[in-house]
C-alpha cells in the first residue's frame, strides 16, 4: 500500500500568517493517464470532512483562493496564504492513484 | 439541494453484523462513482470501499475484504455497506462520499453514522 506521511502534524499559526503543509507519498502518484491523483480535505472540529483540492492543485468551488495545492511525483505541499479563524481544523492528503486509497495521518491547525 | 444521510449504525457486539445506508438527494447516485470512508474516535480517516458509477468494479481494503460488501440500489437512489463478522477494531463513524469526482464543487460527504463493537 502507499504510505502517506503529512509534516507536520501539529501547526500553531498565527492569524493572517501563511501555513504550508507537506505531505509525502512512498511511491509517485502519477496515474497511468498521465493525471496525478492528490487530494486535500480540511475537517473542522465536529464536522465532515470537505474537500478542498483535487488532483494536485485544482481548487474546489466554494474554496477560498487563500489555499492553493501544489507539487509533483512523490512531494506535494498544501499553503494557506493568510491564515483565518474558519481554517481551524486537521488537514489531510489523499492519494487516489492507486489502490487501495490512503490518507495522511492528519495536520491539526490551530490559532496560537 | 444535495444530501447525504447515512442511517443504520448502532452498537453490535463482536462478530455481529449491521448494514449501513446512505440515501442521496439532489443528485443521482449512479452518476458517481462512491465511497465508504471511517474514522475510528479521535483518529485520522480511513478509506475502506468504492463502488464504481456503473457498479461494476468495487474495491475494498484489506482489513474489511470478506467481510463487508459495498452496493447500490439506483431504485432508491441509495448506498449500502453491509458488514459481517464485525471487530472491535471496525468501531469508528463511517461515512459515505464520492471524494475523487474531477468536477469542482461535486464531492459529497454525508454527517457519518457510528458504528460501535462492543461486548
Amino acid at each position: 500500500d502507499v504510505v502517506m506521511t503529512q509534516s507536520p502534524l501539529s501547526l500553531p499559526v498565527t492569524l493572517g500568517q501563511p501555513a504550508s503543509i507537506s505531505c509525502r507519498s512512498s511511491q509517485s502518484l502519477v496515474y497511468s493517464d498521465g493525471n496525478t491523483y492528490l487530494i486535500w480535505f480540511q475537517q473542522r472540529p465536529g464536522q465532515s470532512p470537505r474537500r478542498l483540492i483535487y488532483k494536485v492543485s485544482n481548487r474546489d468551488s466554494g474554496v477560498p483562493d487563500r489555499f492553493s495545492g501544489s507539487g509533483s511525483g512523490t512531494d506535494f505541499t498544501l499553503k494557506i496564504s493568510r491564515v483565518e479563524a474558519e481554517d481551524v481544523g486537521v488537514y489531510y492528503c489523499m492519494q487516489d492513484t492507486h489502490w487501495p486509497f490512503t490518507f495522511g495521518p492528519g495536520t491539526k491547525v490551530d490559532i496560537k | 439541494q444535495v444530501q447525504l444521510v447515512e442511517s443504520g449504525g448502532g452498537v453490535v457486539q463482536p462478530g455481529g453484523s449491521l448494514r449501513l445506508s446512505c440515501a442521496a438527494s439532489g443528485f443521482t447516485l449512479s452518476t458517481y462513482a462512491m465511497h465508504w470512508i471511517r474514522q475510528a474516535p479521535g483518529k485520522g480517516l480511513e478509506w475502506v470501499a468504492f463502488i464504481r458509477f456503473d457498479g461494476t468494479k468495487k474495491f475494498y481494503v484489506d482489513a474489511v475484504k470478506g467481510r463487508f460488501t459495498i452496493s447500490r440500489d439506483d431504485s432508491k437512489n441509495t448506498l449500502y455497506l453491509q458488514m459481517n463478522s464485525l471487530r472491535t477494531e471496525d468501531t469508528a463513524v463511517y461515512y459515505c462520499a464520492n471524494p475523487t469526482v474531477v468536477t469542482p464543487g461535486t464531492a459529497y460527504w454525508g454527517q457519518g453514522t457510528l458504528v460501535t463493537v462492543s461486548s
